[in-house]
């Protein structure tokens, strides 16, 4: 069973930038495409976007276009989302998901 | 797009079965498969039904998935329900381009 295993919370200033990472275990790292998907506060889960984790191809949501990039390392089995000029309402948990399996989540506050 | 419309709440009690709907909003609900994710308050969303009607192991077999095509809908029935399944409940889907869509959730009270 794939366990994924994302970076701790982070704290922010509006117009900085933030690095969440996603490390799966077991050895099918490059079998499954993994999602982002983000819950403000209170509010519903949104997707972000996936990246193809045999190609490295990343897919954005059309909302998140530009600011929100995702990478990966398959020599460590990890995927990244970097957001970048973050804002307010930037501030909330970003999870990662492959196949039926979530991260635990990372909180990203941003504020002054 | 199309999107993907939840009742916003639901309440029921304990032993009873409880059906959530998950209505397509344009294209047929069986050209891309459903999935279904239970989320209890303060913790992550954990994945309860897959491709419809597929539950992962570990999920009870009170949880089942089905979709309609005459209503265009998905549905995600929880039988012999206990005060633990108290939870917001996320449909999901992938449009044509395999981007994902979500449900507003639908949040289940045991009472």
């Amino acid at each position: 069973q794939v366990q994924l295993v994302q970076s701790g919370s982070e704290l922010k200033k509006p117009g900085a930038s933030v690095k969440v990472s996603c490390k799966a275990s077991g050895n099918t790292f490059t079998t499954y495409a993994l999602n982002w998907v983000r819950q403000a506060p209170g509010q519903g889960l949104e997707w972000l976007g996936w990246i193809d984790t045999n190609t490295g191809r990343p897919t954005n949501a059309q909302a998140f276009t530009g600011r929100f990039v995702f990478s990966l390392d398959t020599s460590v089995r990890t995927t990244y989302l970097q957001i970048s000029s973050l804002k307010a309402e930037d501030t909330a948990i970003y999870y990662c998901v492959r196949g039926i399996e979530w991260g635990q989540g990372t909180l990203v506050t941003v504020s002054s | 797009n199309f999107m993907l419309t939840q009742p916003h709440s639901v309440s029921e009690s304990p032993g009873k079965t409880v059906t959530f709907s998950c209505t397509r909003s344009s294209g047929s609900i069986a050209t891309n498969y459903v999935q279904w994710y239970q989320q209890r308050p303060g913790s992550a969303p954990t994945t309860v039904i897959y491709e419809d009607d597929q539950r992962p192991s570990g999920v009870p077999d009170r949880f089942s998935g089905s979709i309609d095509s005459s209503s265009n809908s998905a549905s995600l029935t929880i039988s012999g329900l206990k005060t633990e399944d108290e939870a917001d409940y996320y449909c999901q889907s992938y449009d044509s381009s395999g981007n994902g869509v979500f449900g507003g959730g639908t949040k289940l009270t045991v009472l």
